[in-house]
């Protein structure tokens, strides 16, 4: 069963446009989330987080926000760069344990 | 650099070969997670350790997969028999664990490809 979902398998964004990346999670367990951002050939690169007690989190041009009566997670990113062309992945903790991955989003940021 | 490293960064090897895969953690970290990931999907856990003990496996971890982290600082993946479906990108990720309250954000390393030919 898939406990982490990312339906969109990609997106395509204007650069100094926003990108919303979205996420949909079954487990009511889970209490931590983070975001993961890979490169081709590279290990995933930890971005952001947020805990289950908090309905945002916000570093520099990446904002994270929860809700937790519908599951659902997102990132956003303000304003999108072309650097940020990337694969992110979702995650989803229990207990500070392993991590249960969605199968990501492809973003690319045209100029 | 302080980060998380792999070696190899590439094996290929023909089925029913052993395989050997070694991970160095950040060095301050005590836990340590082996994650597999295939083409198109996110990573999937695979065992972690705290220290030198190993507290979790998942049903993914055929009998042909051991880990081991000796001395509560590197690890090694070792693959038996490797098989066609073992091909898939093996990530090793480290935290820090502290006073039984775990970290949640993990680091991960570059990875290590195997091809089973």
């Amino acid at each position: 069963d898939q406990q982490v979902k990312q339906n969109s398998p990609s997106l395509s964004v204007q650069e100094g446009r926003i990108s919303i990346l979205n996420c949909d999670y079954t487990n009511s367990m889970f209490d931590y989330f983070l975001w993961y951002k890979k490169y081709p050939a590279e290990g995933p690169t930890f971005l952001i987080s947020i805990s289950s007690i908090k309905d945002k989190n916000e570093d520099g041009r990446f904002t994270v926000f929860l809700n937790k009566s519908a599951k659902h997670l997102s990132l956003h990113i303000v304003p999108s760069q072309p650097g940020d062309s990337a694969v992110y992945f979702c995650a989803a903790s229990g207990g500070a344990q392993k991590l249960v991955f969605g199968q990501g989003t492809r973003l690319t940021i045209n100029p | 650099d302080t980060g998380v490293s792999q070696d190899p960064r590439h094996k290929i090897t023909k089925r029913g070969q052993n395989v050997t895969f070694r991970c160095d953690p950040i060095s301050e970290h005590n836990r340590l997670y082996w994650y597999r990931q295939t083409l198109g999907q996110g990573p999937e856990f695979l065992t972690y350790f705290q220290n030198e003990a190993q507290l979790e496996k998942s049903r993914l971890l055929s009998d042909r997969f051991s880990a081991e982290r000796p001395k509560g600082s590197f690890s090694t993946l070792e693959i038996q028999r490797t098989e066609q479906g073992d091909s898939a990108m093996y990530l090793c990720a480290s935290s820090l664990a502290k006073g039984g309250a775990g970290s949640h954000e993990q680091y991960f390393g570059p990875g290590t490809r195997l091809t089973v030919t």
